[in-house]
């Protein structure tokens, strides 16, 4: 059974702090590893990784996918408040768009 | 351009009750999809479609229906309602094979 497992639930870290979130999967026919925020409300895109060992990079975060030992990282460098929120990971299968996101990472970053 | 919009964004039903959930996108966007969010639980998948007249079950689709008579509208049919149902619905849309989802704001749905 295709499965998607985020690491750690939660954490609590100092504004300033770089933070490293986990994502492993175990999935048949894997075809794209993507990563969402989400605050109070929608969740928002970040990072889609195709391809293994490319790092994908947007200002303070940057993600990477290793498709031989089937995890993927985000990292966030140089926290701010605005980074509190839940962090999704998903994969994609097949052809088809249909995403499975895992329970989330909570983060809290405080002053 | 509008993106994806849902309606109501708060809604309360008693049980046995039926309601339909609107979602309508104005990005010409292939695939459309419904998740519920419970809290632990992240989201899951009820229903997708990728395309018109095409619909299919996703991870949890007991309880609820769907169609898709245009590319823009995908509405979600509770058929009678109960407490379980209770939770946050996502209405989300993409391209085709693209996996960058593009996400309504919501509908907080009680069902009492």
């Amino acid at each position: 059974e295709d499965k998607v497992v985020q690491s750690p639930l939660s954490l609590v870290v100092h504004e300033g702090d770089t933070v490293t979130l986990n994502c492993s999967y175990e999935v048949t026919n894997f075809r794209s590893l993507l990563w969402y925020k989400q605050e109070k409300k929608a969740p928002t895109f970040l990072f889609m990784l195709t391809s293994s060992g490319i790092e994908k990079k947007s200002g303070r975060l940057s993600s990477i996918l290793d498709k031989k030992e089937l995890f993927s990282i985000l990292n966030i460098t140089a926290t701010q408040t605005g980074d509190s929120a839940v962090y999704l990971c998903a994969y994609i299968t097949g052809t088809a768009s249909k995403l499975t996101f895992g329970t989330g990472t909570r983060l809290q970053v405080t002053l | 351009n509008a993106g994806v919009t849902q309606t109501p964004k708060f809604q309360v039903l008693k049980t046995g009750q039926s309601m339909t959930l609107q979602c309508a996108q104005d990005m010409n966007h292939e695939y459309m999809s419904w998740y519920r969010q419970d809290p632990g639980m992240g989201l899951r998948l009820i229903h997708y479609s990728v395309g018109a007249g095409i619909t299919d079950q996703g991870e949890v689709p007991n309880g609820y229906n769907v169609s898709r008579s245009t590319t823009e509208d995908f509405p979600l049919r509770l058929l009678s309602a109960a407490p379980s149902q209770t939770s946050v619905y996502f209405c989300a849309s993409s391209k085709p094979s693209s996996g960058e989802q593009f996400f309504g704001p919501g509908t907080r749905l009680t069902v009492l």
